[in-house]
């Protein structure tokens, strides 16, 4: 799997839009970019995923650069229930070999009132 | 609610016993994900069934084993318990294997081994 490498925090104040980076330099072309959050030890909730164009829904909006080589993440508006450890995952569930999720440290964004 | 069910969702046990974790997929999904979640180790694959079947196996010990019954229910035993032991357990289910779909997770079994 191609491995992620994101910030290990960031602050964002409420209301405002949070960014969080990923870079994937080692992506293959047939392999997605997923996104998932943890809040504070709940169960890991998935919110997005995209190949090479930008992706929205409901959570979030999904920015991939043209090489693919990074990704960035956008919750529009951050509110306080934002706060939770984001994890930029890469390759997962390719069909072939382990099937499962290989998660990093993530980025742990904290949104400031 | 991801309609992913984990039972029990806090267990305490000492060492040297064993305990089994039970996880009940989304309804329709046929795979089923182990995950350990440790302080120092963060979320780490286990183990992979799909309809039954064992699929995959990721950085489980050999203590531990699992199965998936023909309701499509898992259980995780854990046997001979050691303090390193203690984390949280989390199950995630999935429709198919493989493909590009999103993966639902439970809320998790938080094991304290005393």
């Amino acid at each position: 799997d191609a491995k992620t490498t994101q910030p290990p925090s960031m602050d964002c104040a409420e209301g405002r839009a949070a960014n969080l980076p990923c870079n994937h330099s080692t992506i293959s072309g047939n392999e997605y970019v997923y996104w998932y959050r943890q809040i504070h030890s709940q169960g890991p909730q998935y919110i997005i995923h995209g190949l090479k164009n930008n992706e929205t829904n409901e959570m979030a909006s999904l920015i991939i650069t043209e090489d693919r080589k990074s990704s960035t993440l956008i919750l529009p508006h951050a509110t306080l229930r934002d706060t939770a450890v984001y994890y930029c995952i890469v390759n997962l569930f390719s069909g072939g070999g382990a099937d499962g999720l290989t998660f990093g440290k993530g980025t742990h964004l904290i949104i400031q009132p | 609610d991801s309609g992913v069910t984990q039972t029990p969702k806090h267990l305490i046990t000492a060492t040297g016993q064993r305990v089994t974790l039970r996880c009940s997929p989304r309804s329709g999904d046929l795979s089923v994900y182990w995950y350990q979640q440790s302080l120092d180790q963060g979320l780490q694959f286990l183990i992979q069934y799909y309809n039954g079947e064992e699929r995959a196996k990721g950085n489980i010990l050999e203590r531990f084993s699992a199965q998936q019954f023909p309701d499509l229910h898992s259980e995780l035993n854990l046997s001979s318990l050691e303090l390193g032991d203690s984390a949280l357990y989390f199950c995630a289910s999935t429709r198919i294997p493989g493909g590009r779909t999103e993966a639902f997770f439970g809320q998790g079994t938080r094991l304290t081994v005393v």
